[in-house]
């Protein structure tokens, strides 16, 4: 099976401006989870879809927003970027909920890395 | 509520030296546990896991046990390489599912 995949791998944004994020989940995969990974904060949970709907939720703000289409392919979008939204952000993929249990055994893309001047 | 602590690195080991990094946990109930592995300039590949107390999981010759008395879940490997250098992360599954907590990760840098 071909992996998770996102695009674009890099992308460079200034303050105030707004950004969204796409990824391809590995095919059969209906949940979709987003992550932040920045030095100082580590790996954080933005949130998950599952069929559409929006199952988790991390502690980010309302900028921060995602959805997913009928096909399990998600987009999350940020509006209004700040300086601190600089970071490589992942998508996992992951068989939970579809009968593919496996305890949660996510796979992950390559990630965005998102530069905000 | 949920969490994962990770020993600080960086850590540097010779080649052949034996690892281990060690890794507790607080979670309601029994989680999934998991150890991943990010080399430079790419995302998070899954290095092992285990679903319940006392499964061992192994993959690479790394080795972690599921922990549930001292809730720990260390990541050791007999004999490392200089291919094995790359940040580490335990990460665990609530049991509702749907997303991954992890740690801070472990920068492990091994010398030939």
């Amino acid at each position: 099976k071909a992996g998770v995949t996102q695009t674009p791998r890099y992308l460079i944004k200034t303050r105030g401006q707004q950004v969204t994020l796409s990824c391809s989940p590995i095919s059969g995969h209906r949940s979709v989870s987003w992550y932040q990974q920045t030095p100082g904060q580590g790996l954080q949970f933005l949130f998950e879809y599952f069929s559409e709907t929006q199952r988790n939720k991390g502690n980010f703000p309302g900028r921060f927003s995602g959805r997913q289409f009928s096909n399990s392919r998600s987009e999350m979008n940020v509006s209004t970027l700040e300086l601190g939204d600089s970071a490589l952000y992942l998508c996992a993929s992951s068989g939970w909920g579809s009968g593919d249990e496996v305890g949660n055994e996510q796979f992950f893309g390559p990630g965005t890395r998102l530069t905000v001047l | 509520g949920n969490s994962v602590t990770q020993m600080e690195g960086p850590v540097t080991l010779s080649e052949e030296a034996f690892l281990t990094i060690n890794c507790t946990y607080t979670a309601t109930g029994y989680p999934s546990l998991f150890w991943y592995v990010q080399y430079p300039g790419e995302g998070l590949q899954l290095l092992l896991k285990a679903t319940k107390a006392d499964d061992k999981g192994s993959n690479k010759g790394f080795e972690a046990t599921y922990r549930k008395e001292t809730t720990s879940f260390h990541l050791e490997k007999g004999s490392v390489q200089v291919s094995d250098s790359a940040v580490y992360f335990c990460a665990l599954s609530p049991l509702e599912g749907g997303k991954l907590i992890f740690g801070q990760g472990t920068e492990l840098s091994v010398k030939p």
